[in-house]
């Protein structure tokens, strides 16, 4: 498996556009999580799912942002309209969450993002 | 949720022992201890995971006292390449792990 695959890399965008981040999940594996990197609040996490149910969505920072898996493989997280303060690295991360005890979760390589 | 303590910066030479330290001192029983490797300009990475004693693997040990309040991260023999950001996380359920600022290792030559 090529691992959990995020794309764009690197997105630049001018403020009040909409950004899609998407995501690929390693095969079987059932959850999967948004975090946000920033240096001043280092990693954040935005959004959990499982098996393609939103779980936790308390750390997503406004209505501005939604994210959605429209399948068990795929996530998308959409900022709209986007503003110079979402600025940061996003991951995706994916693992084969189990009930009883935490299991290693696998991230992308993450997307830059620039709002100017 | 168990809060996490760990030194904010180490720095160590090539081929030293780096021993991380993480304070958790209200862990819950069910909770695990996991370790994660960050490097610049990617994404987190699984390194250890344990639940009480000590847990090796070929890229770390983890140590866990008895008493489960605290949990040394040991890197045998560090390379340059080992310089990254180090975290140590503690819960049960993946999406209730979160990630502190961690330890900055740096390894110098």
């Amino acid at each position: 498996d090529a691992g959990v695959i995020q794309s764009p890399r690197h997105e630049v965008t001018e403020m009040g556009q909409e950004v899609t981040l998407r995501c690929k999940l390693i095969s079987g594996h059932n959850s999967l999580f948004w975090y946000r990197q920033t240096m001043m609040r280092g990693l954040e996490l935005l959004i959990y799912f499982n098996n393609n149910v939103p779980i936790d969505d308390s750390g997503m920072p406004e209505d501005r942002f939604s994210a959605k898996m429209p399948n068990a493989s795929f996530s998308t997280l959409k900022i709209q309209p986007s503003e110079p303060r979402d600025s940061a690295v996003y991951f995706c991360a994916s693992s084969e969450a189990g009930a009883s005890r935490s299991s290693e979760a696998f991230f992308g390589q993450g997307t830059r993002l620039t709002v100017v | 949720l168990a809060k996490t303590t760990q030194p904010i910066s180490m720095d160590s030479y090539e081929g030293q022992e780096v021993n991380i330290t993480c304070s958790h001192n209200n862990i819950a029983t069910n909770d695990y201890i996991t370790w994660y490797q960050q490097f610049p300009s990617q994404g987190p990475r699984f390194i250890i995971q344990g639940y009480k004693t000590k847990v090796t693997n070929e890229v770390a040990s983890l140590f866990i006292p008895a008493d489960r309040k605290s949990s040394t991260l040991s890197l045998p023999r560090v390379s340059l390449s080992d310089t990254a950001v180090y975290y140590c996380l503690v819960g049960t359920n993946d999406y209730k792990l979160s990630f502190g600022a961690g330890t900055t290792v740096t390894v110098r030559a």
